[in-house]
């Protein structure tokens, strides 16, 4: 079946502007991560669903940073009034449930002129 | 504070060998924790997971071990191939049963 799939791959945007990120995880997985990849680091949390609820967001590094999966499958980042400092990977991923492996998209390359 | 440590140089073993990746955590008692493998450009790629109460794990040419007491894990490759050259991240469980935190990965470049 398919796997994660992130959308859209690259973004390339503006300072201060605001941008969305997709996820579509794997059908039937409840639980959905999402995580922040610098170069030659590991990926950051971000924060943890299960189902619909926002299970643990303690990984958000502030107040711009939102994220919210209104029918328990299809997830979106949401980041306002962009940094230069916010240019990542974002990765999604999702998993059957909590301690279970996780499967990671490619990621969505976010790029702040 | 809470560490994840991994061989933070690059490791270069020649095809047929076994390579031995570390993962070494301070302050965190992990219920389980991952491997994973990272290809440039790519998402994690899950491997292994080994719970607490395991010591050992296998799947094919990979080992996992998982020492509580020592607060280390080691990742083993035996036969390696250069098809095995890739970023291998160890992922240590850190809060609730759902949370994991990844270290910065180890590079490995299998060399024919």
């Amino acid at each position: 079946g398919a796997g994660v799939s992130q959308t859209p791959s690259n973004k390339v945007t503006e300072k201060g502007k605001y941008v969305e990120l997709r996820c579509d995880p794997i059908s039937g997985h409840t639980a959905l991560y999402w995580y922040r990849q610098s170069l030659g680091q590991g990926p950051e949390f971000l924060i943890y669903f299960q189902g619909t609820g926002a299970a643990d967001d303690s990984g958000l590094p502030n107040d711009r940073f939102f994220a919210v999966r209104p029918e328990g499958s299809v997830s979106t980042l949401k980041i306002q009034r962009t940094e230069r400092g916010d240019s990542a990977v974002y990765l999604c991923a999702s998993s059957q449930g909590p301690s279970e492996p996780q499967h990671f998209g490619d990621g969505t390359r976010l790029s702040i002129l | 504070s809470q560490k994840i440590e991994q061989n933070s140089e690059a490791l270069n073993i020649q095809e047929g060998k076994t390579a031995t990746l570390t993962c070494n955590y301070t302050n965190y008692s992990p219920a389980y924790l991952q491997w994973y493998r990272q290809d440039p450009g790519r998402g994690p790629v899950f491997l292994l997971l080994i719970r607490e109460n395991e010591k050992e794990k296998r799947k094919e040419r990979l080992k996992v071990t998982f020492d509580t007491t020592l607060k280390q894990s080691l990742f083993h490759i035996t036969a390696s191939q250069p098809a095995d050259s890739a970023t291998y991240l160890c992922a240590v469980n850190s809060g609730g049963y759902q949370k994991v935190t990844f270290g910065t990965g180890t590079k490995l470049q299998v060399i024919p």
